[in-house]
């Protein structure tokens, strides 16, 4: 089992409309979690960390499920420039972070 | 302006023939990592750097060495490059972790 996985995709999501999708870890002693945002092939970029409360940026609001063990991102009112690939990101002790292989959103008019 | 730099951004070169790309970040930060992009196998982490002079192994850390001399650089160097390390490599600063623009690397 990879110790973080993601549903590649891609989802398929119109203009406007609200895609969520999650983000599982095996390590239950995980301690922090990211979720990232990369354009075809450029560097990553830091979307937003995620707290044990979840949190909200904008259109973006991310969950944390330790109980289960997995993370999730939704996105509201989706825009065209959405279309991205999102990179899961999960922190271990002594600061040692393994990147999920990313789910690719795609948003169409 | 914050940012990473790496060089080169793209390199073509032969196997076994040593290189060394470079990382440079301007934010103190404490934490940089190098990372290698491969299509199917994701971001996976090679070495990673929590101050000078401590480093350690990351996920894929064989046929790479790193320093950290020095807080603002964390270059990477390949002593005898081979194709499988034909990849897109990142750099990245951090613990929230800038990212680099990226070096694409063939190795013929």
């Amino acid at each position: 089992r990879k110790e973080v996985e993601q549903d590649p995709g891609p989802f398929n999501v119109p203009e406007g409309a609200t895609v969520a999708f999650n983000c599982t870890y095996s390590n239950s002693a995980s301690q922090s979690f990211f979720w990232y945002r990369q354009d075809c092939r450029k560097e990553p970029k830091l979307l937003m960390s995620v707290y044990s409360s979840g949190n909200e940026d904008g259109r973006f609001t991310a969950q944390l499920n330790r109980a289960s063990q997995y993370i999730s991102l939704l996105i509201r009112d989706s825009k065209l420039s959405d279309s991205a690939t999102y990179l899961c990101v999960v922190g271990a002790a002594g600061n040692k972070l393994t990147f999920g292989g990313g789910t690719r959103v795609l948003v169409k008019p | 302006e914050a940012q990473v730099t790496q060089n080169p951004r793209y390199l073509i070169t032969v196997t076994g023939k040593k290189l060394t790309v470079t990382c440079s970040q301007n934010m103190n930060h404490e934490y940089m990592s190098w990372y290698r992009q491969d299509p199917g196998l994701g971001l996976r982490q090679i070495y990673y750097s929590m101050n000078v002079e401590v480093t350690d192994k990351g996920d894929v850390p064989e046929g790479y060495k790193v320093s950290r001399k020095e807080k603002r650089n964390f270059p990477l160097i390949l002593e005898s490059p081979s194709p499988n390390q034909t990849s897109l490599y990142f750099c990245a600063s951090g613990y929230e972790q800038y990212f680099g623009p990226g070096t694409r690397l063939t190795v013929t």
